[in-house]
């Protein structure tokens, strides 16, 4: 089973429809992380969690909200889907050295139209 | 300006060739830094970190120069397997944050 797994894989949806994605984790790690990928962007963070009671902004955060419901569970919502939020989201996970690797989650294929 | 600025490519090589990606990265206080891969729609996998003197596992070599802010990949004896994504990060300051490039794309050819 794989350790980071995310629901749905792939979602359509329309403009002005409330959408949330879910995260979970097997690895026991504290942090967690949602990440957007866009082409010729990167990977941008939009929200990251350092532990339960801990919820900071990433980079490109608005229009999003998260809930981290307990240590293997991190959501992400999309109060209002708008087109431009079209685009692959990863969640990640990682644990709490400098060096800690993130591992990802098989990624979230999001369409607004 | 990016914080971390990766060429996209495409890079397209033969099999068995050797292969050099750059990377640079404007904060001067990052702390740390790696390679990940990606494959096609797929999540990004570490690849490997990338250490102050250097590192080498298998076909793959890592540097880094702080003077310049630059981060190389180096392949070696490339397969057609190493086709995919590589995504320069930079881990800033203390928060825990990784910062990703854009991607160099690898192409390995028969």
């Amino acid at each position: 089973d794989a350790d980071v797994t995310q629901t749905p894989r792939n979602r359509i949806t329309k403009t002005g429809k409330r959408i949330m994605l879910e995260c979970s984790q097997t690895k026991g790690h504290d942090r967690m992380y949602w990440y957007r990928q866009d082409p010729g962007l990167g990977l941008r963070l939009i929200y990251y969690s350092f532990d339960v009671k801990d919820i900071n902004k990433g980079e490109i955060s608005d229009g999003y909200s998260v809930s981290r419901q307990a240590q293997a569970k991190f959501s992400l919502s999309l109060e209002s889907a708008i087109p431009n939020q079209t685009a692959l989201y990863f969640c990640a996970t990682s644990g709490t050295g400098r060096a800690d690797e993130q591992f990802f989650g098989p990624g979230t294929r999001l369409t607004v139209l | 300006r990016k914080e971390v600025e990766q060429d996209p490519g495409p890079f397209n090589v033969p099999e068995g060739a050797t292969v050099a990606f750059n990377c640079t990265y404007s904060n001067s206080a990052s702390q740390s830094f790696f390679w990940y891969r990606q494959d096609c729609r797929k999540e990004p996998k570490l690849l490997m970190s990338v250490y102050s003197s250097g590192n080498e596992d298998g076909r793959f070599t890592a540097q880094l120069n702080r003077a310049s802010q630059y981060i190389s990949l180096l392949i070696r004896d490339s397969k057609l397997s190493d086709s995919a994504t590589y995504l320069c990060v930079v881990r800033s300051g203390n928060t825990g944050k990784l910062i990703f490039g854009q991607g160099t794309t690898l192409q390995v050819k028969p």
